[in-house]
């Protein structure tokens, strides 16, 4: 059974502060990692997609890093904003095209 | 560009009625993926297409799920008879290769 495992499941955090949460996946037989951001009532847009190991990615104020040889990546955000607060998926790509889901972590940036 | 379109929205029916959820991918993007959200278990994929073909149902529920892609422009996943424990929001994704999955808006899908 493939396990994408993210954490912490949910994270309150005071509007300009800085934070960062971990998507956990198996080490082996690695494609490539999908890091997605998920607002409430709409669905899941694609912030990077990430494929080589030490790969570190940027959006704005939002950045990603890879470790294939250990299995993790790491979601930053600087100077949190309210329209941060959303769900971030990370999926890892299985195979060709099959993307195994974690079960996200639920940000809340609190004004 | 459009985007994935999923029809319709909203759906609430009777349990033991057909269901019947559509998806127009994105031109061009050869994968189109259909997926179940539920609080339980998360984003799950139940069945993917590459290039019209079936790839991997194993996702797929039990018998009562059934999904077609009779072109690269439109799909369907039904299910037949429906159950209350079916309501969930079903999201059709596409995409190309390896590049991220473009999501439709789902379908909120209630069987009373």
């Amino acid at each position: 059974i493939l396990n994408v495992e993210q954490s912490p499941q949910s994270l309150h955090v005071q509007e300009g502060d800085s934070t960062n949460f971990t998507c956990s996946f198996p080490s082996s037989n690695f494609y490539a990692l999908h890091w997605y951001r998920w607002e409430t009532a709409k669905s899941p847009e694609a912030l990077f997609v990430m494929t080589l190991n030490g790969d570190e990615k940027k959006k704005g104020r939002i950045s990603a890093t890879l470790n294939t040889k250990e299995g993790y990546s790491y979601l930053y955000i600087k100077g949190s904003q309210p329209e941060d607060s959303a769900t971030y998926l990370c999926a890892f790509l299985q195979g060709a095209q099959k993307l195994v889901f974690g079960q996200g972590t639920r940000l809340t940036i609190n004004p | 560009d459009a985007g994935v379109i999923q029809s319709p929205r909203h759906e609430v029916t009777e349990m033991g009625q057909e269901v019947t959820l559509r998806c127009k991918p994105i031109s061009g993007h050869n994968s189109l993926f259909w997926y179940r959200q539920t609080m339980m278990r998360g984003l799950e994929l139940l069945i993917y297409f590459n290039n019209n073909v079936p790839i991997d149902d194993s996702g797929m529920p039990e018998d009562r799920f059934s999904a077609k892609m009779p072109n690269a422009s439109f799909s369907t996943l039904k299910i037949q008879p429906s159950e209350p424990r079916d309501s969930a929001v079903y999201f059709c994704a596409s995409s190309s290769r390896v590049q991220p999955q473009h999501f439709g808006d789902g379908t909120r899908l209630s069987i009373l």
